[in-house]
């Protein structure tokens, strides 16, 4: 069975930097793109960023471009996001997703709340 | 960035009834379309088609997809109640990846 399991979400000052973590287990992770997904309270989801099987391509939405890093260790199966100069509409549950085919998202883990605030 | 639009943003219906959920792209997305329920806000979101048409493992024959043009609907053709959620369509065809804005049904 797969499982997705995030962690590393918490209250962050703006400015700030988290970094989250992805622990995945029931397929071979190295075999599969990885992203994130964030959905802000009340609204809608946002794709955050894609990493290759490797992880020698990396992929950002504008709006985190230069601030967050994508990252696996493929020895772990874990996949990180490094978050940092964090704003307030930063605030969301990360959910990372194991990438079937290139932005398809067939298994999804339950989430970690990221809250910006001072 | 290629833009998805949703409509209706709601929809109140009946069990039993069929409802239809449409998604347009701003522009040709070749059939990289998705759909994923969303049982409620902050719920792990649920892959239900891929392909604009392509069923996922496991999901109910209930639930199917097509395409006319940049135009992508999602037909469920006996609503349950556990099929009362939020549902999203998302573009896979280049990123940055992005999704609808969400349909949300509700029990009429």
């Amino acid at each position: 069975e797969v499982q997705l399991l995030e962690s590393g979400g918490g209250l962050a000052q703006p400015g700030g930097s988290l970094r989250l973590s992805c622990a995945a287990s029931g397929f071979t992770f190295s075999d599969y793109v990885m992203t994130w997904v964030r959905q802000a309270p009340g609204k809608g989801l946002e794709w955050v960023s894609t990493i290759s099987h490797s992880g020698g391509s990396t992929y950002y939405a504008d709006s985190v471009k230069g601030r967050f890093t994508i990252s696996r260790d493929n020895s772990k199966n874990t996949l990180y996001l490094q978050m940092s100069s964090l704003r307030a509409e930063d605030t969301a549950i990360y959910y990372c997703a194991k990438d079937t085919s290139w932005g398809i998202f067939d298994h999804w883990g339950q989430g970690t709340l990221v809250t910006v605030s001072s | 960035d290629i833009q998805m639009t949703q409509s209706p943003s709601s929809l109140s219906a009946s069990v039993g009834d069929r409802v239809t959920i449409t998604c347009r792209a701003s522009q040709s997305i070749s059939t990289y379309l998705n759909w994923y329920q969303q049982q409620k806000p902050g719920k792990a979101p649920k892959l239900l088609i891929y392909g604009a048409s392509s069923l996922q493992s496991g999901v109910p024959s209930r639930f199917s997809g097509s395409e006319s043009g940049t135009d992508y609907t999602l037909t469920i053709s006996s609503l349950q109640p556990e099929d009362f959620a939020t549902y999203y369509c998302q573009q896979n065809y280049n990123t940055p990846y992005t999704f609808g804005q969400g349909t949300k049904l509700e029990i009429k």
